[in-house]
């Protein structure tokens, strides 16, 4: 199995603040990645896709790049509504894996 | 619009089965995979596997291997999970996502349902 390793765990920010999480594949996976984001007792959403593709009514201050093994999960200004959970996972090879997910809170 | 409505929460005994229903509207139900994925109470995401509603083939993952199938009725648009010989650490909330039209996974996802395994 393709295990996924996300840093940090969790985050202190800012209302304003750019950050960024990173999701690390144990053997390349092309850009077979998605990102999810989580609010508490709410189903995950999904943001991007193929690593940085957008999802439909996705705003633009979330982006996502890389390919192989090394990604990252931008938020260019942090607003109240992104703190939450965020999940990277691997779609490219069966089973799919997720990271253990970043916490991000309000500093 | 696409909507996934799940059934209701669960509480079963060890050693029983529970079954989750995932009622799929607002597209054609045969043309996307649906995928299940659990989460514990406090812990990340699981996926179970993932079911083509179109012939009904399946992928489970190997931690699920010979106590999970899932099936489909295309009559109703709606795939269900099935977990058998539960015991308490199967407690958690099932989610189905489907899966997008180029192959990403879990655009549109399920409400959840909670199933609690406790004697």
């Amino acid at each position: 199995d393709i295990q996924m390793t996300q840093s940090p765990s969790s985050l202190s920010a800012s209302v304003g603040d750019r950050v960024t999480i990173t999701c690390r594949a144990s053997q390349g996976i092309s850009n077979y990645l998605a990102w999810f984001q989580q609010k508490p007792g709410k189903a995950p959403k999904s943001l991007i896709y193929a690593a940085s593709s957008l999802q439909t009514g996705v705003p633009s201050k979330f982006s996502g790049s890389g390919s192989g093994t090394d990604f990252t999960l931008t938020i260019s200004s942090l607003q109240p509504e992104d703190f939450a959970t965020y999940y990277c996972q691997q779609y490219n090879s069966y089973p799919l894996t997720f990271g253990g997910g970043t916490k991000v809170e309000i500093k | 619009q696409v909507q996934l409505v799940q059934s209701g929460a669960e509480v079963k005994k060890p050693g029983a089965s529970v079954r989750v229903s995932c009622k799929a509207s607002g597209y054609t139900f045969t043309t996307y995979l649906m995928h299940w994925v659990r989460q514990a109470p406090g812990q990340g995401l699981e996926w179970m596997g993932i079911i083509n509603p179109g012939g009904g083939s399946t992928n489970y993952a190997q931690k699920f291997q010979g106590r999970v199938t899932m099936t489909r009725d295309t009559s109703t648009s709606t795939v269900y999970l099935e977990l058998s010989r539960l015991r308490s650490e199967d407690t958690a909330v099932y989610y189905c996502a489907r899966e997008g039209p180029t192959g990403e996974p879990a655009d549109y996802w399920g409400q959840g349902t909670l199933v609690t395994v406790s004697s």
